[in-house]
Formats: structure tokens, C-alpha cells, sequence
């Protein structure tokens, strides 16, 4: 039972514009929800993260929307570049340490 | 500051065979986390540690698989004996959360990539 969706493995996007990723969780104990990027060949890195006690975290380029209600949250990036083509993951957290991943969403910055 | 090391990068090996993978994580963190990336199941936690012990293991697939932390500093991931379908990238990941707001975020090594021939 996956608890945590990204619903869109893939996602192309013109450099300058908007990319707007998106999860969707089912479990409402979750309170922290993280976003980490990925390239090839190297580990998943820590992008930005925002708690359940605010609806919008923003940092630089990079802003996390959380819907509680919806059991949604999405990043938008702004204005994508070219270095940001990876796959980003979503994650979230209890009040256990661990962390449940989605699958992945694969951007592509196109120029 | 060094990141999570993790070694080797890369094994490949024969079915049967014993592999252990290795990580150190970032000094001062008290959580260690064990995942496996594969295409069909992506980022999967297997196993992780505070404070050195045990804490989930439910991740585990079976048997063959085993993990220790003797010290703060190390962490081994076993399988024992090997099959083809282990093949993935194994990660390590260390935190400092122990559960509650702002406190989970976890720092991933680069890797090792296991190949079961």
C-alpha cells in the first residue's frame, strides 16, 4: 500500500517556465513532508521540506505548497533551469524518524 | 564536512556470494537508515537505527539480509547468500530526527551499486 503518490513519472518543462511537481499522501498521521532531488549516479538530495503547521515554505527558487485537507503538497520551481533536470522525490514523516517515499517524478528542463 | 561514505560504490558479484555494504555516517547524527532503489519499487527503507539500535526492520526482505551498527560511526548491510533479484543501488542515509517537527531530514550517501550475476 503506497502511502505516498507521484502520480507523474515524467514531467518535460521549458527552461524560464514554471515546474510544478506533485504527491499526494494517504496517511494523516504524517506531519513533515520533505522534497529531494536526484542525479544519476549519486544520492537523493535534500531540497526543501515544510511542516504540517504551515501551508507554504520558500526558498530561492523553490516553493513547497502543502493542501492538508487534500492530502497534497507540490513544488513549484521557478524559473526552471536546465541543471534542475532529475527526479524528484517526495517524502513524508510521523512521528517516527523514518521517512516513506514516492516513486519519483522525472523533470526535464528543455531549452 | 564529509557527507555520508559508502562503500564500495559498485559490486558485482555471483549468486551465492556473501556482500556486505558498507556506510559511515555525517559525525553527530543518531539516526541511520538502510534503502534500496529499484526501477519497479523506487526508494524503499529497509532498516534503520537510533542510537545504534535497531529500531524498524520490517523493510527487510527476508532472511538473507542483515544489518549491525556496532558504533556510532558504522553501519554494514549483509546478504547472505546472494540471488540476482538483490540487484539494485543500496543507499545510507543519517539524520538527526528522533520524530517530531523539522527533525527528519536525512542525508543520503551516494551509493553502492549491486550487480548479482
Amino acid at each position: 500500500d503506497q502511502q505516498v503518490k507521484q502520480n507523474s513519472p515524467s514531467l518535460s518543462v521549458q527552461e524560464g517556465r514554471i515546474s510544478i511537481l506533485n504527491c499526494d499522501y494517504t496517511n494523516s498521521m504524517f506531519d513533515y513532508f520533505l522534497w529531494y532531488k536526484k542525479y544519476p549516479a549519486e544520492g537523493p538530495t535534500f531540497l526543501i521540506s515544510i511542516s504540517s503547521i504551515k501551508d507554504k515554505n520558500e526558498d530561492g527558487r523553490f516553493t513547497v505548497f502543502l493542501n492538508k485537507s487534500a492530502k497534497h503538497l507540490s513544488l513549484h520551481i521557478v524559473p526552471s533551469q536546465p541543471g534542475d533536470s532529475a527526479v524528484y522525490f517526495c517524502a513524508a514523516s510521523g512521528t517516527a524518524s523514518k521517512l516513506t517515499f514516492g516513486t519519483g517524478t522525472r523533470l526535464q528542463v528543455t531549452l | 564536512d564529509a557527507g555520508v561514505i559508502q562503500s564500495p560504490r559498485h559490486e558485482v558479484t555471483e549468486m551465492g556470494q556473501e556482500v556486505t555494504l558498507r556506510c559511515k555516517p555525517i559525525s553527530g547524527h543518531n539516526s541511520l537508515f538502510w534503502y534500496r532503489q529499484t526501477m519497479m519499487r523506487g526508494l524503499e527503507l529497509l532498516i534503520y537505527f537510533n542510537n545504534n539500535v535497531p529500531i524498524d526492520d520490517s523493510g527487510m526482505p527476508e532472511d538473507r539480509f542483515s544489518a549491525k551498527m556496532p558504533n556510532a560511526s558504522f553501519s554494514t548491510l549483509k546478504i547472505q547468500p546472494s540471488e540476482p533479484r538483490d540487484s539494485a543501488v543500496y543507499f545510507c542515509a543519517s539524520g538527526t530526527g528522533t520524530g517530531g517537527q523539522g527533525r527528519n531530514t536525512q542525508y543520503f550517501g551516494p551509493g553502492t551499486r549491486l550487480t548479482v550475476l
